[in-house]
């Protein structure tokens, strides 16, 4: 079946405009996860959806990031006021569930977002 | 948040197996051991993951430490494909199981 999708795959943007940023997890995933990763380093956790909930928010780096998921399925990564630290690749990760031998998550390709 | 550490490189001859090794020396009794790898210009994909016991799968096996303070991805036999960051991962056990990622380690397979 269908893997996880993102779009756009590239984004340049200028300094202070606001981007949004799309994952649609795999059909009947109940979890959803979004990542950073800058240039040569790991993943860098930011938000985790459980339905249309978001129980953890810890990674979010500042109150310009905001997120949402509607209809336990498509997610929006937004953010505000874009700097040029914010330029990455956001990947959005969907599993099952959350826990447990269920908890594979399935990556995306990435949003890679490049801030002039 | 348990960590967990890896060599920033490797190298293998293709056709040759690859042992990956991993230190998690903070692993609690509950904490899984995934393994991902990331093939460049895409997100990461599973590769393999365990709690105790050693586990094998079509992509490659984990052979876990007895008293589980490290383990190591086992790839049977390279190909120039294997060629990726692998990384060795342990699930936070807040209530969200996020994965905190390391920065892995970097295989390059030689022709």
């Amino acid at each position: 079946g269908a893997g996880v999708s993102q779009s756009p795959s590239n984004k340049v943007t200028e300094k202070g405009k606001d981007v949004e940023l799309r994952c649609d997890p795999i059909s009947g995933h109940t979890a959803l996860y979004w990542y950073r990763q800058r240039l040569g380093q790991g993943l860098e956790f930011l938000i985790y959806f459980q339905g249309n909930s978001a129980p953890d928010k810890s990674g979010l780096p500042s109150d310009r990031f905001s997120a949402e998921r509607t209809g336990e399925s498509v997610s929006t990564l937004t953010i505000q006021r874009t700097q040029q630290e914010d330029s990455a690749v956001y990947l959005c990760a969907s599993s099952l569930a959350a826990g447990g031998w269920m908890d594979t998550q399935y990556f995306g390709p990435g949003t890679r977002l490049t801030v002039l | 948040d348990a960590k967990t550490t890896q060599p920033n490189s490797m190298e293998s001859n293709e056709e040759e197996p690859v042992h990956l090794p991993c230190n998690h020396s903070t692993i609690s009794g509950t904490d899984y051991i995934h393994w991902y790898r990331q093939l460049p210009s895409q997100g990461p994909e599973y590769v393999i993951h365990g709690l105790t016991s050693n586990v094998n799968n079509r992509m490659a096996s984990l052979a876990i430490a007895e008293d589980r303070k490290s383990s190591t991805l086992i790839l049977h036999r390279a190909t120039l494909r294997d060629a990726a960051v692998y990384y060795c991962i342990l699930r936070d056990k807040t209530g969200t199981y996020k994965y905190i990622f390391g920065t892995g380690t970097r295989l390059k397979v030689l022709a």
